[in-house]
């Protein structure tokens, strides 16, 4: 059973490029959330998504970034025209669902984003 | 505001000595409180998992409590070994959802 997947584990992007971050959940996973760990700052949350709905965005930059979990295949954050600040490593979770207490999350090994 | 703070930042420790990592948040109606450990340049694994029920959690060397009324957990990680060395991370669950509320982390390097 392989854990969650995250690809690309490096991107590199000039200023003003786009950036497709690609993250599978764990076999039988339908939760999906997305966290941000800047340089010197600690892993924030950004959204969490269930099959083809947002359900929770609130950390979210209100521009340029964008999540999606398709019915069909992985869950895809997309930054457009990217800036020096949004230099960092973007870590994909899932779990299996929310109604437990005793419910674990799941991480990748992270895309580390970087932007000249 | 709900935060989650940790200290140290930083331990050093000689293999084989018995330590103690500190987490605290402001709120303490939890849903639950996980501790995580994070190598460098990898994801991060999950150690421990404390239902807000519940006052502890054991998991080989490794034990966790929780004291929601004083808004605190510790890690007591038993007898060290170099292959512990990470940064250990604290997160509080304040409700269904999965946003979890990491601390700052600390860095623990175990010396052979």
């Amino acid at each position: 059973n392989a854990g969650v997947m995250q690809n690309p584990r490096h991107l590199v992007r000039r200023r003003g490029q786009e950036a497709r971050l690609r993250c599978s959940p764990m076999k039988g996973h339908s939760h999906v959330y997305w966290y941000r760990q800047l340089p010197e700052e600690g892993l924030k949350f950004m959204v969490y998504l269930q099959k083809e709905n947002i359900i929770d965005e609130s950390g979210m930059p209100k521009e340029r970034f964008s999540a999606e979990f398709p019915k069909e295949g992985p869950s895809i954050l997309r930054i457009q025209q990217v800036v020096r600040g949004d230099s960092a490593a973007y870590f994909c979770a899932s779990s299996r669902s929310t109604r437990s207490t005793n419910e674990k999350l799941f991480f990748g090994s992270g895309t580390q984003l970087s932007v000249l | 505001k709900q935060e989650v703070t940790q200290i140290p930042a930083a331990l050093s420790v000689p293999e084989g000595e018995n330590l103690v990592l500190n987490c605290s948040f402001t709120d303490s109606a939890i849903y639950n409180l996980q501790w995580f450990r994070q190598d460098p340049g990898k994801g991060l694994t999950s150690l421990l998992l404390i239902q807000s029920s519940q006052r502890e959690q054991t998991s080989g060397r490794l034990n966790a409590s929780l004291d929601k009324s004083s808004g605190r957990s510790t890690l007591y990680i038993a007898a060290s070994q170099p292959g512990d060395s990470a940064t250990y991370l604290c997160a509080v669950l304040y409700n269904q959802g999965g946003k979890l509320i990491f601390g700052q982390g600390t860095e623990l390097s175990v010396k052979p």
